[in-house]
C-alpha cells in the first residue's frame, strides 16, 4: 500500500467548508483512495472512495488531481458533530491484503 | 440490520489468563480483520482473513491468534495476555471486491493487569 501523509490536526468553525489533503506520492496505477471517519471509542466509518477527478456523496466530496499524487477530502458546512479523526488510505481495493491506517487528521470544529 | 458485532465490549483480566474476543458479521463478507488502537499509534492491523481457513499476519501479530472456521466468525485469541496488550480492539469485515471499504465493529476495550 502506498504511504500517505496527512496533517496531524486541523481546526475550523461551524458552517465552514473544511478541506483535508492527503499526500500519496507513490500511488500505483491500480490504487484507489479511501477516506474514513472515526469518532472517539467507535470504529472507523467509511466515508468516500475514488480513483480520479471528483467523487461526491451525501457526506463529502473527494477531489483527485490528474497526477493522483494527492487527494482532498472536502466537508461542506461542517458542524460540531464532524469533530473526528479522518484517515486517508491508498491501495488496490481488489487485491489488497494488509491494510494500513496512518495517524489520521484530528479535526476539531468550534461553535 | 447489516452489522459487525464484538463480544465482550469491555474486559478486565489478569496477566496470563487466556481470553477470546468474538467477532461476527452478517453481511456474508469474505474478508475480515482485527485491529488494535493505541493512543499516538493509530490503528494497527493484527491479523486478517481473506476467506474461510485463510488467515495471515498483519503488522502486529505477536501474542495473538485467530481462526476462521466459518465465514461469519473471526475470533481473536490471546493465549497469555500481557499488560502491553491493553488496548481498544476492532474487528472489521468487507466484501472481497472492495477491500478498502471496511465495516467496523463497536470495539472491545481490554485491560490486562
Amino acid at each position: 500500500l502506498a504511504k500517505t501523509t496527512q496533517p496531524i490536526s486541523m481546526d475550523s468553525y461551524e458552517g465552514q467548508e473544511v478541506n483535508i489533503t492527503c499526500s500519496h506520492n507513490n500511488i500505483a496505477t491500480n490504487d484507489y483512495i479511501t477516506w474514513y471517519q472515526q469518532f472517539p471509542s467507535q470504529g472507523p466509518r467509511f466515508i468516500i472512495q475514488g480513483y480520479k477527478t471528483k467523487v461526491t456523496n451525501e457526506v463529502a466530496s473527494l477531489f483527485i488531481p490528474a497526477d493522483r499524487k494527492s487527494s482532498t477530502l472536502s466537508l461542506p458546512r461542517v458542524s460540531l458533530s464532524d469533530t473526528a479523526v479522518y484517515y486517508c488510505l491508498v491501495g488496490d481495493y481488489s487485491s489488497a491484503s494488509k491494510i494500513i491506517f496512518g495517524s489520521g487528521t484530528r479535526l476539531s470544529i468550534r461553535p | 440490520e447489516a452489522q459487525v458485532t464484538q463480544n465482550p465490549r469491555y474486559l478486565i483480566t489478569v496477566t496470563g489468563k487466556k481470553l477470546t474476543v468474538t467477532c461476527s458479521q452478517n453481511m456474508n463478507h469474505e474478508y475480515m480483520s482485527w485491529y488494535r488502537q493505541d493512543p499516538g499509534l493509530g490503528l494497527r492491523q493484527i491479523y486478517y482473513s481473506m476467506n474461510v481457513e485463510v488467515t495471515d499476519k498483519g503488522d502486529v501479530p505477536e501474542g495473538y491468534k485467530v481462526s476462521r472456521k466459518e465465514k461469519r466468525n473471526f475470533p481473536l485469541i490471546l493465549e497469555s495476555p500481557s499488560p502491553n496488550q491493553t488496548s481498544l480492539y476492532f474487528c472489521a469485515s468487507n466484501p472481497a471486491g472492495s477491500l478498502l471499504e471496511q465495516y467496523f465493529g463497536p470495539g472491545t476495550r481490554l485491560t490486562v493487569t
